[in-house]
């Protein structure tokens, strides 16, 4: 299986700021044969579904803010809140879908400081 | 927009079989457009995938679950499930159903139905 590493495990960013959390795959997810980064990113408030924030590692979803951005390639990943709102306060998940069984990162909870 | 509800059992006793169903509305099962998934979360920690199935039949399963689920689709009812059999109180979770486009991205939840496992 692929392991998803999240750093931080938790985080306190002023309203404004930016937030960047990390996410490292043990193996590369990088597809060569269409040079797509097989990795998404979540977002979960308490008693919710998680919410698709990014997918191709940098493709935001349908409705997504454009203050939420994806980077990275291969292992290394990135998720940044360019300015951080109040309602962005959550739970963040990465996940690999590049082999199955598909995997998360352990969450980073994300909060207002 | 697709929608998805899923229903079942919130109390399973130890060893026996743990049955839910998510109901789509919103699209049909049929269409192809997506793969049909579960995922689990136990209270306060992460997401682990359990498995998906396409229209086809084809499968794919978290072997951490060691053959104990099975994923099926009922088209008559625009409908898929989740059997877990032998279940624990490890099983003991909030389970959602989704839709995985393309086989890849996780794009549409249901709202999850939590389940525990205890006698």
């Amino acid at each position: 299986d692929i392991v998803m590493t999240q750093s931080p495990e938790s985080l306190a960013v002023s309203l404004g700021e930016r937030a960047t959390i990390n996410c490292k795959s043990s193996q590369s997810v990088l597809h060569s044969s269409n040079n797509r980064n097989y990795l998404a990113w979540f977002l979960q408030k308490p008693g919710q579904p998680p919410k698709l924030l990014i997918y191709w590692a940098s493709t935001r979803g349908s409705g997504v803010p454009d203050r939420f951005s994806g980077s990275g390639s291969g292992t290394d990943f990135t998720l940044t809140i360019s300015s951080l709102q109040a309602e962005d306060v959550a739970v963040y998940y990465c996940q690999q879908y590049y082999s199955t069984p598909f995997t998360f990162g352990q969450g980073t909870k994300l909060e207002i400081k | 927009q697709v929608q998805l509800q899923e229903s079942g059992p919130g109390l399973v006793k130890p060893s026996q079989t743990l049955s839910l169903t998510c109901t789509v509305s919103g699209g049909s099962i049929s269409s192809g457009n997506y793969y049909w998934a579960w995922i689990r979360q136990p209270a306060g920690k992460g997401l682990e995938w359990i498995g998906h199935i396409y229209i086809s039949g084809s499968t794919h399963y978290n072997p951490s679950l060691r053959g104990r689920a099975t994923i099926s689709v009922d088209t008559s009812k625009n409908q898929f499930s989740l059997k877990l059999t032998s279940v624990t109180a490890t099983d003991t979770a909030v389970y959602y159903c989704a839709t995985l486009d393309g086989g890849y991205v996780l794009n549409y939840w249901g709202q999850g139905t939590l389940v525990t496992v205890s006698s």
